[in-house]
């Protein structure tokens, strides 16, 4: 069956360095993949977004990666700072867009050391 | 503009009981979704809803979970009969349009006892 799956679940980085939180998915039909940042006690935020035609997709200190050879995406975090700590999720769409029927990933967990 | 309001936040029922969660899409979304998020887990999709039409209910359990969006009023997610595997967090995002940037509430967290 189809899943959306994160490599790590918690990741730990220094205030200031670059972060890397990867993601692999197993739909070839997926065409449309999120990134999402949830704090605790709220809800998903929208980062940034990428199509299944495009292989990089960069944002205010954010940069996605799209690799559909091996069905991996990532998401590229610049200068780490404390409001990044959050539980990112990876998300795809069968069919181009929208918030229905995407498939979450678990999450990882990313801390920011001082 | 106020975003994704849902209420309320915390909900507490005992088994057996009731549950209705409420959801008010963001001003001029007509688009609503409905996920669940176990502990330590991703979201599940439940279903989307335009006004007064369930367009894809293929993620509601085929018992006990109901979900509609009326012409006037919020959406409503309701839960009979709740058992303790119903406790979770429950997420509504609302778009303007099916395809275009959907924005999550903050939750409500439902706590079955």
């Amino acid at each position: 069956g189809e899943s959306v799956g994160l490599h790590l679940p918690t990741l730990s980085v220094q205030e200031g360095d670059n972060s890397i939180i990867n993601c692999a998915y197993s739909n070839s039909a997926s065409d449309y993949f999120i990134w999402y940042k949830q704090e605790s006690g709220k809800g998903p935020q929208f980062i940034i977004d990428i199509r299944s035609n495009m292989d990089k997709r960069q944002g205010q200190r954010v940069t996605v990666l799209l690799n559909k050879t091996v069905k991996h995406l990532s998401l590229q975090i610049a200068a780490t700072q404390p409001g990044d700590s959050a539980v990112y999720f990876c998300a795809d769409h069968p069919s181009g867009g929208g918030a229905d029927g995407l498939t979450f990933g678990k999450g990882t967990h990313l801390i920011i050391q001082p | 503009n106020a975003g994704v309001m849902q209420n309320p936040r915390h909900l507490v029922r005992r088994r057996g009981q009731e549950a209705r969660l409420r959801c008010s899409p963001m001003k001029g979304h007509s688009h609503v979704y409905w996920y669940r998020q176990l502990p330590e887990e991703g979201l599940k999709f439940m279903v989307y809803l335009q006004k007064e039409n369930i367009i894809d209910e293929s993620g509601m359990p085929k018992e006990r979970f109901s979900a509609e969006f009326p012409k006037e009023g919020p959406s409503i997610l309701r839960i009979q009969q709740v058992v303790r595997g119903d406790s979770a967090a429950y997420f509504c995002a609302s778009s303007f349009d099916r395809g275009t940037e959907a924005f999550f509430g903050q939750g409500t967290r439902l706590t079955v006892v």
